[in-house]
């Protein structure tokens, strides 16, 4: 398995510009996660789908960021407008329920910058 | 509220062993894990603990103490490539909801 694809790996935007961020989660996982990661405030989770309907969106930070997911394996984070405070790195993580451990398995993440 | 306290920074030589202590404040528990994360990368998943006592996978060992929420992960022989954050995380809810709650990540700096 290729693992959780994100893309793309980096983005430069300017503020007020929408930005929409990928993810195909591991074939078979049934939970899907956004994470956001800056120095400040560590690994942030801003929502949790599982069997592709939100469970958990109170990390999301404010109306200029939503999430979909149409289907088991596509996922899309979407800000508009962005902001400079925007600027992080998003990760998505997907886990497969009947596991004891709860693993998550990380994408390589979206280094995202906004000017 | 909820939350996990670890240490920000750890400093060890090559060859040491190290333990990065973990305790957490949660409305519930469900299992307690640990992530390596190295710089530039993604977090990858290292252990779990549910259930008290000490859990094994090489060099890397993990310890949970439920009555105390405490757990540590222990780290033996250390390696240069073991320079990381490594983040617990616990799980706090048993129904549908499977997030994780996350501490801010312990900065692992392994000196030759």
């Amino acid at each position: 398995d290729a693992g959780v694809i994100q893309s793309p790996r980096h983005e430069v935007t300017e503020m007020g510009q929408e930005v929409t961020l990928r993810c195909k989660p591991i074939s078979g996982h049934n939970s899907l996660f956004w994470y956001r990661q800056t120095m400040m405030r560590g690994l942030e989770l801003l929502i949790y789908f599982n069997n592709n309907v939100p469970i958990d969106d109170s990390g999301m930070p404010e109306d200029r960021f939503s999430a979909k997911m149409p289907n088991a394996s596509f996922s899309t984070l979407k800000i508009q407008p962005s902001e400079p405070r925007d600027s992080a790195v998003y990760f998505c993580a997907s886990s497969q329920d009947t596991g004891p451990t709860n693993e998550q398995f990380f994408g390589p993440g979206t280094r995202l910058t906004v000017l | 509220g909820q939350s996990l306290e670890q240490p920000s920074e750890v400093t060890a030589v090559e060859g040491a062993i190290v333990q990065i202590n973990c305790t957490y404040q949660t409305s519930g528990f469900y299992g307690l894990s640990w992530y390596q994360q190295h710089d530039g990368g993604a977090p990858t998943f290292l252990s779990y603990n549910a259930l008290d006592g000490l859990e094994e996978t090489g060099r890397f060992s993990s310890f949970l103490s439920r009555s105390d929420s405490y757990g540590y992960l222990l780290l033996q022989e250390l390696q240069m490539k073991d320079s990381a954050s490594y983040f617990c995380a616990v799980r706090d809810n048993a129904g549908n909801n499977r997030k994780l709650i996350w501490g801010l990540g312990t900065s692992l700096a392994v000196n030759p």
